[in-house]
């Protein structure tokens, strides 16, 4: 199975500030054919099920705030918060769906 | 409103086996894999399998093989996991997921239930 691993573990960042959390998958995620990169991002918060971010590496879920945003291609990806807000206080994963599907340990999100 | 209704919460003994529930209201159920991801507390996120209904075929993660058996209803848009042989560390909030890919079983989750909270206990 591809192994997902997120660093940091947990980041604290001031309100306003930018946040990013680094996702590198052991082997490519990169589908040629289609030129997608398989991977997704969520975020959860406390009590809740994940919510879908972003998908295919970069693409933002409808209804996502703008601030949110991924990048990143084969094994490193990136999910960044331009302007972190209080509710964006979370656990963010990511998730690889190029072949079994695997999550990363996550990384928890405070405020500073 | 798209949503997945999930049963409530099982109290089970070691050994028991537990059957939970996911509901589709609204929305495409059948062609959509709907899988089942459990995080114990404190965890993250764990991939058991997924199945799409009108396949009615499953494709479990390795590690549940022989323990899960995941089923669905069409008519009544509802699918099921079980997990058999319950082990102390199978405490565990499981969530069912639908994949947002149409037809694949291998995709990212757009809607999921609010979870099921599963207790082993003797």
């Amino acid at each position: 199975d591809i192994v997902m691993t997120q660093s940091p573990d947990s980041l604290a960042v001031s309100l306003g500030e930018r946040a990013t959390i680094n996702c590198t998958s052991s082997q490519s995620v990169f589908y040629s054919s289609n030129n997608k990169n398989y991977l997704a991002w969520y975020q959860q918060k406390p009590g809740q099920p994940p919510k879908l971010l972003i998908y295919w590496a970069s693409s933002r879920e409808s209804g996502v705030p703008d601030r949110f945003s991924g990048s990143g291609s084969g094994t490193e990806f990136s999910l960044s918060i331009s302007s972190l807000q209080a509710e964006d206080v979370a656990v963010y994963y990511c998730q690889q769906y190029y072949s079994t599907l695997t999550f990363g340990q996550g990384t928890k999100v405070e405020i500073k | 409103q798209v949503q997945l209704v999930q049963s409530g919460v099982e109290v089970k003994k070691p050994g028991s086996s537990v059957k939970v529930s996911c509901k589709a209201s609204g929305g495409t159920f059948r062609n959509h894999v709907i899988s089942w991801v459990r995080q114990a507390p404190g965890q993250g996120l764990e991939w058991m399998g997924g199945i799409i209904p009108i396949f009615a075929t499953a494709n479990y993660a390795q590690n549940f093989q022989g323990r899960v058996t995941m089923t669905a209803d069409e008519s009544t848009r509802t699918a099921y996991m079980e997990l058999t042989s319950l082990r102390f560390e199978d405490t565990a909030i499981y969530y069912c997921a639908r994949g947002a890919i149409s037809g694949w079983y291998r995709a990212y989750f757009d809607l999921w239930g609010r979870g099921t909270l599963v207790i082993v206990s003797s």
